[in-house]
């Protein structure tokens, strides 16, 4: 079974960092491309990353880029997400989700439960 | 950046009624839609991908179609599980985009 456990999230001030992690299980983490979307409080679905199988290639939403760096550790089966000065629009729950396939083509077949960041003084 | 409209934003109906979802797509997107499934607190679900393929364990009372810039996720017979927010995306180019969601609440 498709598992995506994701951690980290907390509360922050303005200009602060976190880190997210999302744990992988039941599948060939190395074989896919993965995802960061998140969600603010009662607002839509944004995506904001994307990473290649081997970490060589990466993509962001305008709005994170500088700012936010997606990894991965595929000895560890785990996705990372370091946010770094964080705004009070980066406050969201933060989904870890896989793309279908191999390729970077595709939708979001599996999701973890989420954790939220808030960002606030 | 591909923008993604949905309609309506809300939708009130009936165990049991037919719905329609829409979703317009600012540019043509080659069937590259996918549509999701959130119940409140929980992770979107994949319902359908390429417009019109049923993900795998989905129910088949779902169904999508469409083409170029206009996709449509039908509901033939709504369940009591069905009322959730309904999401589409399209996966064509990037930056990734999303619908701004469809609620579909009991009548």
């Amino acid at each position: 079974e498709v598992q995506l456990v994701e951690s980290g999230g907390g509360l922050v001030q303005p200009g602060g960092s976190l880190r997210l992690s999302c744990a992988a299980s039941g599948f060939t983490f190395s074989s896919y491309w993965m995802s960061w979307v998140r969600q603010a409080p009662g607002k839509g679905l944004e995506w904001v990353a994307n990473i290649k199988q081997d970490g060589s290639e990466k993509y962001y939403v305008d709005s994170v880029k500088g700012r936010f760096t997606i990894s991965r550790d595929n000895a560890k089966n785990s996705l990372y997400l370091q946010m770094n000065s964080l705004r009070a629009e980066d406050t969201a729950v933060y989904y870890c989700a896989r793309l279908y396939g191999s390729g970077s083509y595709g939708p979001f077949d599996y999701w973890g439960q989420g954790t939220l960041v808030t960002v606030s003084s | 950046d591909i923008q993604m409209t949905q309609s309506p934003s809300s939708l009130s109906a009936s165990v049991g009624d037919r719905v329609t979802i829409t979703c317009r797509a600012s540019q043509g997107i080659s069937n590259s839609l996918a549509w999701y499934q959130q119940k409140p607190g929980k992770a979107p679900k994949l319902l359908l991908y390429a417009a019109s393929r049923l993900e795998s364990g989905v129910p088949s009372r779902f169904s999508g179609s469409g083409s170029g810039t206009d996709y449509t996720l039908t509901i033939s017979s709504l369940q009591p599980e069905d009322f959730a927010t309904y999401y589409c995306q399209q996966y064509y180019s990037t930056p990734r985009t999303f619908g701004q969601g469809t609620k579909l609440e009991i009548k």
